[in-house]
Order: structure tokens, then sequence, then C-alpha cells
């Protein structure tokens, strides 16, 4: 079965700071990766994702992941912080194949503040 | 490009009421979900169709709850008779193909007194 796991509910940092937000997930085949984000009173839109090749992909405003698979972990990276990065994070994992086709797995979500 | 459309946007209702939300996947997709957002439980995937087929409905909370896709443009969950346990944000999604790349409509926000 797949599984995520979001360390730290809530991350605060200050703007031009580095942001680090951490999921680690569990999968019984070749994971497919992703991180949501989602702004209050909205739907979650995807940032980026991460399906075979290249194990650092590239998202939307300037954040990236890097997927490690022998530590099954898949981080959110941002080299500088800015106030409008404020939102929910969502990691998520998917199989390819089997019984639950499609299905994703969200974890818990990150909570990302930043500070003037 | 029209994304995935989730009417009402917000519902208030009474216990007891029966409550219908409605969705309208993107043109040509072909997996549909409805998730569901609280602050305690996080996002629960509630139910999904394949081809307008339910796949996996192991997560609808009990038989108060049910979902239908008639056709591949439309979908409902319906809670009946509802309860205040049921407020949350309710999410329809859907997705091309099987690689788990879903995208969201903006949710109905539900509350029960």
């Amino acid at each position: 079965a797949q599984s995520v796991t979001q360390l730290g509910s809530h991350v605060s940092v200050s703007e031009g700071a580095l942001v680090l937000l951490r999921c680690n997930y569990s999968s019984s085949v070749p994971p497919y990766l992703f991180w949501y984000v989602q702004y209050p009173n909205q739907g979650l839109q995807l940032l980026l994702k991460y399906t075979t090749g290249a194990t650092l992909v590239k998202g939307i405003n300037g954040f990236e992941a890097e997927f490690k698979k022998s530590e099954t972990s898949f981080h959110l990276t941002k080299p500088s912080a800015h106030m409008s990065d404020a939102a929910e994070y969502f990691c998520a994992v998917s199989e390819w194949g089997g019984s639950t086709l499609g299905r994703l797995y969200f974890g818990r979500g990150t909570q990302l503040t930043v500070w003037p | 490009d029209a994304g995935v459309i989730q009417s009402p946007r917000h519902e208030v209702t009474e216990m007891g009421q029966e409550v219908t939300l409605r969705c309208k996947p993107i043109s040509g997709h072909n997996s549909l979900f409805w998730y569901r957002q609280t602050m305690m439980r996080g996002l629960e995937l509630l139910i999904y169709f394949n081809n307008n087929v339910p796949i996996d409905d192991s997560g609808m909370p009990e038989d108060r709850f049910s979902a239908k896709m008639p056709n591949a443009s439309f979908s409902t969950l319906k809670i009946q008779p509802s309860e205040p346990r049921d407020s949350a944000v309710y999410f329809c999604a859907s997705s091309l193909s099987n690689t788990g790349e879903l995208f969201f409509g903006e949710g109905s926000r539900l509350t029960v007194l």
C-alpha cells in the first residue's frame, strides 16, 4: 500500500530564506510523486511531478524536488522564499498500474508561513 | 480553458436535509475523484470513477453518502440525511489517463447546522 508522510505540519521561514518541505513515501511499485499547493479558499494545484527519468524535477514558481529512491524521499525546495509562497503544500504518491489505477495518496500537508 | 467546475461553492443547510454537490470534469478526462477536506482528517478520498464506473468507494463514510456519474461530463455527490459532522470542503478532481495528475475544482464548502 502507498502512504505519504510529511514531516512538520507547519514551517515558517523569512522572506528570501531557503524553503525545505519534507516528504517521505512508501510504495510497493515504482511511484509517481507529486507536490500540490493550495492557496486559501482554492483547490489544489499541481506544483511539480516526478514520473521517470531525471530525479531532480523543476516546477512552477521556482520550486524543485528531488526523488531519492534510497531514502524514499521527495523533498520540496525553493532557494529564496517569497511572501506569495505562503500556502499549504501537499505531497502525494500514485502507483502506476495495479488495482488502484491512478489513485493519489496524499500527505497531511505542510502549512508554509513566510515572514517579511 | 475550463477547469473542473463545482457547484455550489457554498452550502449551508440544517441537519437532516439532503445535500447534492455537483461536478463537471475537464472535457476528455476519464477519471473523476471526490475528496473531502477537514482540519481534523486532512484530505480524504471518498470515491473515484474511471470511465464513469465507480472503482473504489471504500472512502465513503457511510450509507448516507452516494455518488453517481451518469456520463463523462457530470457527477454528483449526495448526502442524505446530512449531519453536522459532514461539514467540510468537498473537492472534485479529474485526470486524463492514470498517472495520478489531478486537476481540482475550487471546492464546495458545506456547513450543516
